[in-house]
């Protein structure tokens, strides 16, 4: 049973450092790429990027410049961090799974597995 | 950025009914469109992928259509464990970006 265990800081001032963390039980880390989105009740859900066991991202342009993602193979985890946050920066942070699977004659691409989530709030 | 636009924001329908739900893309997204199920205090949860391939597991009255920039999502008969909001979300060109929601409440 794969499972995703997420933790992380929830209560943050402004200019402060996200940090979040999650952990892979249950499945291979080197056979796909790991996302995290976000949820907020202004933006909706909003894919913040993504990395592969080798350190490979795919960072969302609107997010670049704040954010890094890392890997720890050894640990099966992966890590994200935000920095210079604001209120908008307040939400629901999850971490999912992106699986590639063969329907018809293409490769399609979809989040399968999610992490619970991390409640991050961002106020002075 | 693909824009995905929803429709309607919200609705509410009887155990049994049919529920459609819509999705358009700004730009033709190619068949690369899923849909996801959340419930309050959940993360998400893949329903239908590739526009119509329905995900091992999930009950056979969902379905999904569609192509180019239109999509639809389909609950053939209502259950009452089906209250959520649904989403759609396109992965055919990064940033992947998801519809604002499809609230559903049973009557």
């Amino acid at each position: 049973q794969v499972h995703l265990q997420q933790w992380g800081a929830g209560l943050l001032k402004p200019s402060e450092t996200l940090s979040l963390t999650c952990a892979v039980y249950g499945a291979s880390f080197s056979d796909y790429y790991w996302s995290w989105i976000r949820q907020s009740p202004g933006k909706g859900l909003e894919w913040i990027g993504e990395v592969n066991h080798s350190g490979s991202t795919k960072p969302n342009e609107s997010l670049k410049s704040r954010i890094s993602m890392s890997v720890d193979t050894s640990k099966k985890e992966f890590s994200l961090r935000l920095n210079s946050v604001t209120a908008a920066d307040t939400g629901v942070y999850f971490c999912a799974r992106g699986q590639s699977s063969i329907w018809g004659s293409g490769h399609y691409y979809y989040m399968d597995v999610w992490g619970e989530g991390t409640s991050v709030t961002v106020s002075s | 950025d693909f824009q995905m636009t929803q429709s309607p924001p919200s609705l509410s329908a009887s155990v049994g009914d049919i529920v459609t739900i819509t999705c358009r893309a700004s730009q033709s997204i190619n068949g690369h469109l899923n849909w996801y199920q959340q419930k309050p205090g959940k993360a998400p949860e893949v329903l239908i992928y590739a526009a119509s391939a329905l995900r091992g597991g999930v009950p056979s009255r969902f379905s999904g259509s569609g192509s180019g920039t239109d999509f639809t999502l389909t609950i053939s008969s209502l259950q009452p464990e089906d209250f959520g909001t649904y989403y759609c979300q396109q992965t055919y060109s990064t940033p992947w970006t998801f519809g604002q929601g499809t609230k559903v409440d049973i009557k």
